[in-house]
């Protein structure tokens, strides 16, 4: 596709559930980013990806927080025991590792915890 | 780590005025200033960016002043429209060259309303 695609576009689940969400980059677009926007706030980073390097997990809140990217492409942010606090909306970026290169956003994942 | 911070929170203008936001950053380290617009319900959208290698770069009625020494950097909405209303952030990374690195430090955001 031209642009980043992330899905679900909402997600809505019980308290101590698991979720999974899934952003896939534009084409040819090595490095990937996780970011968390909740309401009325900023965007705060979550996790990193570049290439075959170690992923930069510095931002992820929890240790019920983690992710992957399988084959440098679509990668999966994963939340276990969901908690009221993680509701917000998800957000993938993605750039071109050549230069200083602008990330370019997908629409999000709106999750809800009830 | 890097601290954003941005002003004002909100600001309400007349169609065909001036609206400037600013930003200031911590980490003298940072090289990369880009501008987000995020309409109601949508993707923030890219706007303008500026490397830390040139003071002001302009793209229509959008422009992107940095000053490194006092780490800030402000954008510049000439001529503002009703469609310029959204939530505006800044941002600062660190590009280390071939690296890459990227991760984005926002700033909490701009409600900016255009009022016709």
């Amino acid at each position: 596709g031209a642009g980043v695609s992330q899905s679900p576009s909402n997600k809505v689940t019980e308290k101590g559930k698991d979720v999974e969400l899934r952003c896939d980059p534009i084409s040819g677009h090595t490095a990937l980013y996780w970011y968390r926007q909740s309401l009325g706030q900023g965007l705060e980073f979550l996790i990193y990806f570049q290439g075959n390097s170690a992923p930069d997990k510095s931002g992820l809140p929890s240790d019920r927080f983690s992710a992957e990217r399988t084959g440098g492409s679509v990668s999966t942010l994963t939340i276990q025991r969901t908690q009221q606090e993680d509701s917000a909306v998800y957000l993938c970026a993605s750039s071109n590792r050549q230069g200083n290169q602008p990330q370019h956003f997908g629409d999000g994942t709106r999750l809800s915890i009830l | 780590g890097e601290n954003v911070e941005q002003h004002p929170s909100t600001l309400s203008v007349q169609e065909g005025d001036s609206a400037v936001i600013k930003c200031t950053y911590s980490d003298s380290a940072s090289n990369y200033f880009p501008w987000y617009k995020q309409e109601l319900g949508k993707r923030p959208q890219l706007i303008i960016d500026i490397r830390s290698n040139v003071g002001e770069k302009k793209d229509q009625r959008i422009a992107v002043t940095l000053n490194k020494t006092a780490k800030h950097f402000s954008l510049h909405i000439t001529e503002t429209q009703p469609e310029d209303s959204a939530v505006y952030f800044c941002a600062a990374s660190l590009n280390a060259g071939g690296t890459s690195y990227g991760k984005l430090t926002f700033g909490q955001g701009t409600i900016l309303t255009v009022h016709p």
